[in-house]
C-alpha cells in the first residue's frame, strides 16, 4: 500500500520556523493536505490543495510540494503550535496518512 | 455552522458487538462523503474507509476490508461504523471526518469529537 513518511519528531525554538516533510513518490500526481492534532482533541485541517490555508488558520502556516516530498512550514513558531502533524493524500486505492511528527517548541 | 457529533465512549468486551455514530449538522448530508479514522492509543491516523449518504457507496481501506462496516442513513443524518466481534486489539480513538473531493484533491475539513472504543475481558 502507499505510504508517507514523516520525521518522528521535530524541534523549533520559539518564532524560529519548523520544517516538516513528508515523502512519498506520488507527490507529482496528487495533492497534500495536513492536520494538527493537540493532545486529547480532533485533528485539524491547516493546509489543503498542497498550499492553501482553511478559513481561521493563521498565515504562519504555509505548504508546498516538490518531486516526492510535501512540506508544511511553520514560520514564527509559537508555544500553541506544539502538537502532532500529519499528511494525508489520497488516490484510487483510498486515502492515505502520513506517519505524524511530533512538533515541540523548545 | 457544521457540526458532527459521535456518541459517547464504549467499554465492551471481546467478542460483542458494537455501533457507533456520526450525527451530521449545518450542511447538506448527501452533497458529501464521510470518512471514519482509527487512532490507537500513542498511534498515528489511520484510514478506515468512507461511505456517500446518497447512494450508500462504501470504500475500505484494505487493512479493514471485511474487519468493520461503514454505513448511512440519509434519513437521519448520521453515519455509522460498526463492528460483528470486537478484538482487543480495536480499543482506540476512532472519529468521523466530512470528506472534501474535488480538483484540489481529497481533504478532511471537519471532525467529530473522536468515541473512545475499549474492549477488555
Amino acid at each position: 500500500s502507499y505510504e508517507l513518511t514523516q520525521p518522528p519528531s521535530v524541534s523549533v525554538s520559539p518564532g524560529q520556523t519548523a520544517s516538516i516533510t513528508c515523502s512519498g513518490d506520488k507527490w507529482g500526481d496528487e495533492y497534500a493536505s495536513w492536520y494538527q492534532q493537540k493532545p486529547g482533541q480532533s485533528p485539524v485541517l491547516v493546509i489543503y490543495q498542497d498550499t492553501k490555508r482553511p478559513s481561521g488558520i493563521p498565515e504562519r502556516f504555509s505548504g508546498s510540494n516538490s518531486g516526492n516530498t510535501a512540506t508544511l512550514t511553520i514560520s514564527g513558531t509559537q508555544a500553541m503550535d506544539e502538537a502532532d502533524y500529519y499528511c494525508q493524500t489520497w488516490d484510487s486505492s483510498g486515502e492515505v496518512f502520513g506517519t505524524g511528527t511530533k512538533v515541540t517548541v523548545l | 455552522e457544521v457540526q458532527l457529533v459521535q456518541s459517547g465512549a464504549e467499554v465492551t468486551r471481546p467478542g460483542e458487538s458494537l455501533k457507533i455514530s456520526c450525527k451530521c449538522s449545518g450542511y447538506i448530508f448527501t452533497n458529501y462523503w464521510i470518512g471514519w479514522v482509527r487512532q490507537m492509543p500513542g498511534k498515528g491516523l489511520e484510514w478506515m474507509g468512507i461511505v456517500h449518504p446518497a447512494d450508500s457507496d462504501t470504500r475500505y481501506s484494505p487493512s479493514f476490508q471485511g474487519q468493520v462496516t461503514i454505513s448511512a442513513d440519509k434519513s437521519i443524518s448520521t453515519a455509522y461504523l460498526q463492528w460483528s466481534s470486537l478484538k482487543a486489539s480495536d480499543t482506540a480513538m476512532y472519529y468521523c471526518a466530512r470528506r472534501r473531493l474535488g480538483p484540489g484533491g481529497s481533504r478532511f475539513d471537519y471532525w467529530g469529537q473522536g468515541t473512545l472504543v475499549t474492549v477488555s475481558s
